[in-house]
């Protein structure tokens, strides 16, 4: 069974500060996912990583993908209150042999002070 | 362009009532999936599907029914609702099988009393 680990569940951190949220899963697969969930709203997509070694940048969020490592990172960088929201990566049950869908973990609830 | 719809947005049933809550995509995608969404439990893939006639079970598929008649609609039914699915449920879609990135309906908040 696909177990996929985040850490921290919650964060708190000051705008201007780095930081990085940890995605570790149990078996192989190659494909990771990242979203980002507003409360009350839906899931919007921030990254597709479908590779060993893969990074994606976008404005303050940068993600990369370790399959050897079964380990993902979203860093921050400076952060912005905007920022402020749920974080969950979901990896690919399918590849691993699982039904053809995602396996989320429990996400990172993020809080951005000024 | 539209993308996943979902509805209803909120619902309130008693135990033993059965519903279905609606999903529809106008993006021309295969593969369409439900999740439920539970506080601290992250999404469970109930039901999926990889194109018209076919599903698979997910999961957590134990109460719920699924069916795929069109590329474009996958309603999800609850036979005999329970309040252990009291949850929000999430329709989401992708253009490729083999799950591949997904695209998230706006959630249908169910409560079973």
């Amino acid at each position: 069974e696909l177990k996929v680990e985040q850490n921290p569940l919650f964060l708190s951190m000051q705008e201007g500060k780095n930081y990085t949220i940890y995605c570790n899963y149990s078996t192989t697969s190659d494909r990771l996912y990242w979203y980002r969930q507003d409360p009350g709203k839906s899931l919007e997509s921030l990254f597709v990583l479908l590779s060993n070694g893969a990074v994606k940048q976008e404005g303050r969020l940068m993600a990369s993908l370790d399959t050897k490592a079964r380990l993902s990172t979203l860093h921050i960088t400076a952060a912005v209150h905007d920022l402020s929201a749920t974080y969950f990566c979901a990896v690919d049950m399918w590849s691993g042999g699982g039904a053809d869908g995602l396996t989320f973990g429990k996400g990172t609830h993020l809080i951005i002070q000024p | 362009n539209a993308g996943v719809t979902q509805t209803p947005k909120f619902q309130v049933l008693k135990t033993g009532q059965s519903m279905t809550l609606q999903c529809a995509q106008d993006m021309n995608h295969e593969y369409m999936s439900w999740y439920r969404q539970d506080p601290g439990m992250g999404l469970r893939l109930i039901h999926y599907s990889v194109g018209a006639g076919i599903t698979d079970q997910g999961e957590v598929p134990n109460g719920y029914n699924v069916s795929r008649s069109t590329t474009e609609d996958f309603p999800l039914r609850l036979l005999s609702a329970a309040p252990s699915q009291t949850s929000v449920y999430f329709c989401a879609s992708s253009r490729t099988t083999n799950t591949g990135e997904l695209f998230f309906g706006e959630g249908s908040r169910l409560t079973v009393l």
